[in-house]
């Protein structure tokens, strides 16, 4: 894997469902990789900072695992809202740079 | 704490033309970084400034230049402009932390036509 790579593109859920989006990456030199939630019209906001292979995080209903060696994160969402209707993007670390993927929009429905 | 702050939210531009847009970083954040959100794509970066100098760039011509100032806010120009530079202009800030771990917080974007 040369890029960042975001699956599925979009994605449409009935509210309750739970979800998960894949993010791959390139393993090699690898630093950090990060989650943000991007809302229509507002900033991308961070969820999470993982950084050591089996990492895993969790933000209330939202959580994130990480494997370095084999280059891909999950992210999870349990028990869909339709406030969490957002892109979402992952990014992975340069040295102090980032570099991101297309995101995955979800769409949860009432 | 007003997070970080752009301006100005839309602009319309013709080629040729030369754009500044602004950033204020987030209280305490002496690092800005500016990425570029063409249409269906993920931001992409463009260059990062800490203490005034540019520490790193993207792969972005040299029509595309900055400023950072004492108070640690920035400014990206674009000379020359193309249609193809119509974009979702990003600014992000951040403190010193280990490399890559630290987290960048973003405003909430420029968006520039150019027609």
């Amino acid at each position: 894997i040369l890029n960042v790579e975001q699956s599925p593109q979009s994605l449409h859920v009935q509210e309750g469902d739970s979800t998960n989006f894949t993010c791959s990456f390139p393993s090699s030199n690898f630093y950090a990789l990060h989650w943000y939630r991007w809302e229509t019209a507002k900033s991308p906001e961070a969820l999470f900072v993982m950084t050591l292979n089996g990492d895993e995080k969790k933000k209330g209903r939202i959580s994130a695992t990480l494997n370095t060696k084999e280059g891909y994160s999950y992210l999870y969402i349990k028990g869909s809202q339709p406030e969490d209707s957002a892109t979402y993007l992952c990014a992975r670390s340069g040295y102090s740079t980032l570099t991101f993927g297309k995101g995955t929009m979800l769409l949860v429905s009432p | 704490d007003a997070g970080v702050t752009q301006s100005p939210t839309h602009l319309i531009k013709t080629r040729g033309q030369q754009v500044t847009l602004r950033c204020s970083p987030k209280s305490g954040h002496d690092t800005v970084s500016w990425y570029q959100q063409a249409l269906g794509q993920g931001p992409q970066f463009i260059f990062q400034y800490y203490e005034e100098e540019e520490r790193q760039r993207g792969n972005f011509p040299d029509r595309f230049s900055g400023h950072q100032f004492p108070n640690y806010s920035s400014e990206l120009n674009v000379n020359a402009l193309l249609l193809g530079d119509s974009a979702l202009y990003l600014c992000a800030s951040s403190s010193p932390g280990l490399a890559g771990e630290e987290t960048q917080y973003f405003g909430p974007g420029t968006r520039l036509l150019v027609l």
